[in-house]
């Protein structure tokens, strides 16, 4: 079963408008997560990774003020994409990898964001 | 520094012909290796990963893939390909467990009847 969730798995929203995706490791604690961003038939691109405790490191060229991390336990970092505009709809995707030495990430299944 | 390059973008095979998806990587690092598949509008589901142990890894629905050091290669195999194999597939590396993964750009694999 998945041991990765994320929450919505698709959301629609108008633009200038904020929405939160929740990223949710379920049976292991996960002090590190990252966060992808994949447009349509392209690869996927590191945006940030989210640091229990501590601030968030982003990639070069992501705006830490538009996408905002929050890692508020073990088990659950939360992506906010503030303001957002059409640009900005994409399929994004988080993981987490878990501490048990088989440098294997589980990934969420992703949730599209459409900004009209 | 790391990073993977898929050679081909797309891969067109008949269904029962053997399957190809070839991947070269940089590493500064001894790297783990991973191919993962993703179906149309679904998320990341793992084939198979390299992590310094056998050369010849086998996977998830008959996929297999052979890590060469000379030849920086990790390239994907499948005997005979199936229909529901058409999907994008992505050859991915990792310095270790708890850094990001570095994708390729993918490969498209369309499977005709």
């Amino acid at each position: 079963g998945a041991v990765v969730s994320q929450h919505p798995s698709r959301v629609i929203c108008k633009s200038g408008t904020s929405v939160k995706i929740e990223c949710r490791s379920l049976d292991f604690q996960a002090t590190t997560m990252f966060w992808y961003r994949q447009f349509p038939k392209k690869s996927l691109m590191l945006m940030a990774t989210s640091n229990e405790g501590s601030k968030a490191t982003y990639e070069q060229g992501v705006e830490k003020d538009k996408f905002l991390i929050n890692h508020a336990s073990l088990t659950l970092s939360t992506l906010t994409v503030t303001s957002a505009h059409p640009e900005d709809s994409s399929f994004y995707i988080c993981s987490a990898p878990r501490a048990s030495g088989t440098y294997e990430q589980y990934f969420g299944p992703g949730t599209r964001l459409t900004v009209t | 520094a790391q990073s993977v390059t898929q050679l081909d973008s797309h891969v067109s095979v008949s269904e029962g012909t053997p399957v190809l998806l070839r991947c070269n990587y940089s590493s500064s690092y001894s790297p783990s290796l991973f191919w993962y598949v993703q179906h149309p509008n679904k998320g990341l589901q793992l084939l198979l990963k390299y992590t310094s142990a056998a050369t010849l890894v086998k996977g998830i629905n008959g996929f297999e893939a052979e890590f060469k050091k000379s030849e920086t290669s990790f390239h994907l195999t499948k005997p005979s390909a199936h229909m529901s194999d058409a999907a994008e597939y992505f050859c991915v590396v990792s310095r270790s467990g708890n850094t990001p993964l570095v994708f390729g750009k993918g490969t498209r694999l369309s499977v005709i009847a």
